[in-house]
């Protein structure tokens, strides 16, 4: 499994767009990236997940260059409710049956 | 939209006792998974199970901890003789897996937070 480096933590104001950027040099050809979401004492919970390009939906944006060394996700105009910690993961068919590997995340706090 | 369900959502119990945390998946998933948290670190893997028999354990899966599907609808994990640092939470997850697995999302439950004293 490629390895992920994202940051520690993150502030943002409600109502501004925020975007996590996760490295991962060595991701392999076959390898997927999926961003999950966690609230305090809460199972992770699926948000978006990309191979290349761009990928929006209801929630977030994930753009991935060409190189996929590298993904951002992109939350527009978050609320306080967006307060989480955001893990990006990057292997083979990680939201399949396959076990997914969680690093420490990015913490996000957003304030008033 | 349908979800993982899990109980108790706490249990506290003393060192050496047995305890089973129960999590009822998504209906028609095929693949079900157990996860634990212990408090401030990361979501770690135990164990996956497909088809009635465990696909994948991780190190922390020992002989102290058991999966079992006893009917249509429940996943058990068992911790038989619990130790301090068993204390987590413990998150139960399931896939459809009916296209394989690619691109399928894992389903997380609420989690039971395990207390060990």
């Amino acid at each position: 499994l490629a390895k992920t480096t994202q940051p520690i933590s993150m502030d943002s104001y409600e109502g501004q767009e925020v975007n996590i950027t996760c490295s991962h040099n060595n991701i392999a050809t076959n390898d997927y990236i999926t961003w999950y979401q966690q609230f305090p004492s809460q199972g992770p919970r699926f948000i978006i997940q990309g191979y290349k390009t761009k990928v929006t939906n209801e929630v977030a944006s994930l753009f991935i260059p060409a190189d996929r060394k590298s993904s951002t996700l992109s939350l527009p105009r978050v609320s306080l409710s967006d307060t989480a910690v955001y893990y990006c993961l990057v292997g083979d068919q990680p939201s399949g049956n396959t076990p997914l590997v969680f690093g420490k995340g990015t913490r996000l706090s957003v304030i008033a | 939209e349908p979800e993982v369900t899990q109980t108790p959502s706490h249990q506290v119990t003393q060192m050496g006792q047995e305890v089973i945390l129960r999590c009822v998946p998504i209906s028609n998933h095929l693949y079900f998974y157990w996860y634990r948290q212990i408090l401030g670190q990361k979501v770690e893997f135990l164990v996956s199970f497909y088809n009635n028999e465990i696909s994948e354990k991780s190190e922390i899966f020992d002989d102290q901890f058991s999966v079992e599907r006893p009917d249509g609808s429940n996943f058990t994990l068992k911790i038989r003789s619990t130790k301090l640092e068993d204390s987590a939470m413990y998150f139960c997850a399931s896939t459809p897996g009916t296209s394989g697995g690619e691109g399928e999302t894992q389903y997380f439950g609420p989690g039971t937070r395990l207390l060990v004293l």
